[in-house]
C-alpha cells in the first residue's frame, strides 16, 4: 500500500527565507510523486511532478523538489519565500502513470511573515 | 472560463434536504472525479468517471449519488446527509488517457455545511 507523510502541519518563514516542506512516501513500486498548492478559497493547483525522469524537478513559482529514493523523500523547496506563497501544500503519490488514484498527505500550511 | 468550475461555492443544508453539486470542465478531458476534503484529513477520492462511465466508488455511502451525463459535466446529488458530511467537496478532471490519468486539475470546491 502507498502512503504519504507530510511532517509539520504548519510552517512559518520570513519573507526572503528558504522554504522547506517535507514529504516522505511509502511505496512498494517506483512512485510517481506530486506537489499541489491550495490558495485560500481555491482548488488544488499542480506545482510539479516526478515521473521517474530527472530526480530534481522544477515547478511553477520558483519551487522545486528532489526525489531521494534512499530517503523515500520528495521535499519541496524554494530559495526565497514571497508573501504570495502563503497557502496549503499537499504531497501526493501514485503507483503508476496509468492510474486515477492519487494518495494525498494531510497538507502543510505555509505562513510567510514580512 | 476557468478550467474546472464548481457551483455552488457554499451550501448549507439540513439533514432532510436534497441538494446537488455541479461541476463543469472546459479542458476537453475525459475523466472526472469527486473528492472530499475534511479538516486534518487527507483528500479522499469518492468517485471516478471515465468517458461518462463510473469506474470507481470508494465505499461512499448511498446518500451521495453521482451523475455524469457527459464528459464535461459531473453532479453529486445529496440527500439525508449527516453533520459529519460537512466538508469541502472538490471536483477534478484529467485527460483520462493512458499516461495522463494522474495529472488532475481541480475546481475551487463547494463548502458544504450540514446542520
Amino acid at each position: 500500500a502507498q502512503s504519504v507523510t507530510q511532517l509539520g502541519s504548519h510552517v512559518s518563514v520570513s519573507e526572503g527565507a528558504l522554504v522547506l516542506l517535507r514529504c516522505n512516501y511509502s511505496s512498494s513500486v517506483p512512485p510517481y510523486l506530486f506537489w499541489y498548492v491550495q490558495y485560500p478559497n481555491q482548488g488544488l493547483q499542480l506545482l510539479l511532478k516526478y515521473t521517474s525522469a530527472a530526480t530534481l524537478v522544477k515547478g511553477i513559482n520558483g519551487f522545486e523538489a528532489e526525489f531521494k529514493k534512499s530517503e523515500t523523500s520528495f521535499h519541496l523547496t524554494k530559495p526565497s519565500a514571497h508573501m504570495s506563497d502563503a497557502a496549503e501544500y499537499f504531497c501526493a503519490v501514485s503507483h503508476s502513470y496509468n492510474t486515477d488514484k492519487l494518495i494525498f498527505g494531510t497538507g502543510t500550511r505555509l505562513q510567510v511573515f514580512p | 472560463e476557468t478550467g474546472v468550475t464548481q457551483t455552488p461555492r457554499h451550501l448549507v443544508m439540513g439533514m432532510t434536504n436534497k441538494k446537488s453539486l455541479k461541476c463543469e470542465q472546459h479542458l476537453g478531458h475525459n475523466a472526472m472525479y469527486w473528492y472530499k476534503q475534511s479538516a486534518k484529513k487527507p483528500l479522499e477520492l469518492m468517485f471516478v468517471y471515465n468517458f461518462k462511465e463510473q469506474t470507481e466508488n470508494n465505499s461512499v455511502p448511498s446518500r451521495f449519488s453521482p451523475e455524469c451525463p457527459n464528459s464535461s459535466h459531473l453532479f453529486l446529488h445529496l440527500h439525508t446527509l449527516q453533520p459529519e458530511d460537512s466538508a469541502l467537496y472538490l471536483c477534478a478532471s484529467s485527460r483520462g488517457e493512458f499516461g495522463e490519468k494522474n495529472i488532475q486539475y481541480f475546481g475551487a470546491g463547494t463548502r458544504l455545511s450540514v446542520l
